[in-house]
């Protein structure tokens, strides 16, 4: 059972690299999202998708790109990495709802030098 | 706007005793769901537990139950006879009506469980 696969596990950049986190669910989930956890703060979500073709704009969207040509892949890019940028990075997928258990990747820890 | 609160960044508890960690939550939404994620040093969120807002029972999963006080505006995660595998960061969560679907965190309890 793959579930949510996230790759990198690890990266480190330079300021004003750009580089594409890769997403991807075997679970036919509608939903997705990217989140950044960020010490002492929990997760922010970043950007979000309710389906193919359909993404928008989270809590902290600034510097990230997305989109979602299919069900199960829902990539994140940064256009212009800045140091602000480091954190941990988590994808999530699920169905959409309230009451819905979101699954989640096992992260992305990027380090903008 | 919605909040998720947790007062304790970091708490202890002997092993095989039961631990109670505090989550009070904020929202205007009449309808809302609750969880609770576990996150071990190997960094990986690991769903533990959910309580919707209409439930009138407190939910429970295994060693895990939540606490649930809708008055209060509460959703306490009690765990039963703690093991050492417990020690982990532990994040409450809430999702509303909102049509993003996201997920409101909390900044997370680091829980150590002692031998």
């Amino acid at each position: 059972n793959a579930g949510v696969t996230q790759t990198p596990k690890f990266q480190v950049l330079k300021t004003g690299q750009s580089m594409t986190l890769q997403c991807a669910q075997d679970m036919n989930h509608e939903y997705m999202s990217w989140y950044r956890q960020d010490p002492g703060m929990g997760l922010r979500l970043i950007h979000y998708s309710v389906g193919a073709g359909i993404t928008d704009q989270g809590e902290v969207p600034n510097g990230y790109n997305v989109s979602r040509s299919t069900t199960e892949d829902f990539p994140l890019r940064l256009l212009s990495a800045a140091p602000s940028q480091t954190s941990v990075y988590f994808c999530a997928s699920s169905y959409p709802g309230q009451n819905t258990e979101a699954f989640f990747g096992q992260g992305t820890r990027l380090t903008v030098v | 706007a919605q909040k998720i609160t947790q007062t304790q960044p970091g708490m202890f508890v002997q092993e095989k005793e039961a631990v109670t960690l505090d989550c009070t939550y904020d929202t205007s939404d009449q309808s809302y769901g609750l969880f609770w994620y576990k996150q071990p040093s190997s960094g990986e969120m690991i769903f533990l537990i959910y309580q919707g807002s209409y439930d009138e029972q407190n939910a429970t999963e295994g060693r895990y139950s939540l606490n649930f006080q809708k008055a209060r505006k509460s959703a306490n995660l009690v765990i039963s006879a703690s093991q050492l595998g417990d020690s982990a960061m532990y994040f409450c969560a809430m999702r509303g009506m909102d049509s993003s679907y996201k997920l409101i965190f909390g900044s997370g309890t680091r829980l150590l469980v002692r031998p």
